[in-house]
């Protein structure tokens, strides 16, 4: 297994440009999550999917922002009309949640969003 | 609502000294489950340790030991005889339902040569 993995690794885009990141979890994990971290922050959650459904939204997701899960796998999160506040890197996570619980997450390297 | 604090902003160590990161949180649930994760320079948080609220026997894994006390709400994480390799970011976070997890500002950690 590869782990978690992001794309892209990096993106630069203008002011009120849209972008998409995907991530591709740990194929046997069943929850994947996303979060917005800034520079010496902690990383902030946005939105979480269970199988396909998105089972919790954080206040901080606007509606420029939505995120999806097709079929339970890789997941895509697009930002519509960027903004400035929006630079950050935006981090991926997944975990297995079964009857035993377990909710170690582990997480993707990132995308580093940068809006001009 | 829940919340995690980690007043050390940053802390600076000689190699081969013993460090203790410290985590506050807060929540007013009875089964939650606390988190401790490291941020290298590359960037990738990794997974150290997982503590559920019933749990409240410390842990030892190599240099690192865990110290969980319901009683203060404090989770903190100490580092024996440090590495230079254990300079990065420290993280500590705290989830209910493991939905909304709740991370602290971090910790980081320099160990000097």
């Amino acid at each position: 297994d590869t782990g978690v993995s992001q794309n892209p690794r990096h993106k630069i885009t203008k002011r009120g440009q849209n972008v998409t990141f995907r991530c591709d979890p740990i194929s046997e994990h069943n929850r994947l999550y996303w979060y917005r971290q800034t520079l010496g922050q902690g990383p902030e959650f946005l939105t979480y999917f269970q199988n396909e459904a998105q089972l919790e939204k954080s206040r901080l997701l606007s509606d420029r922002f939505s995120a999806e899960r097709p079929k339970g796998s890789f997941s895509t999160l697009e930002i519509q009309r960027t903004e400035q506040g929006d630079s950050a890197m935006y981090l991926c996570a997944s975990s297995y949640y079964g009857t035993s619980g377990g909710y170690e997450q582990f997480f993707g390297p990132g995308t580093r969003l940068t809006v001009l | 609502a829940q919340k995690v604090t980690q007043a050390q902003t940053e802390i600076s160590v000689v190699e081969k000294e013993d460090v203790t990161l410290d985590c506050v949180y807060e929540t007013r649930d009875t089964t939650y489950y606390l988190f401790w994760y490291k941020q290298p320079p590359s960037g990738e948080l990794v997974f150290l340790i997982r503590r559920n609220s019933f749990d409240e026997q410390n842990e030892i894994s190599g240099r690192y030991s865990w110290n969980f006390q319901k009683s203060t709400s404090s989770f903190n994480f100490t580092i024996t005889a440090s590495q230079v390799v254990d300079s990065a970011v420290y993280f500590c976070a705290l989830t209910v339902y493991g939905q909304n997890f709740v991370f602290g500002p971090g910790t980081r950690l320099s160990v000097l040569p």
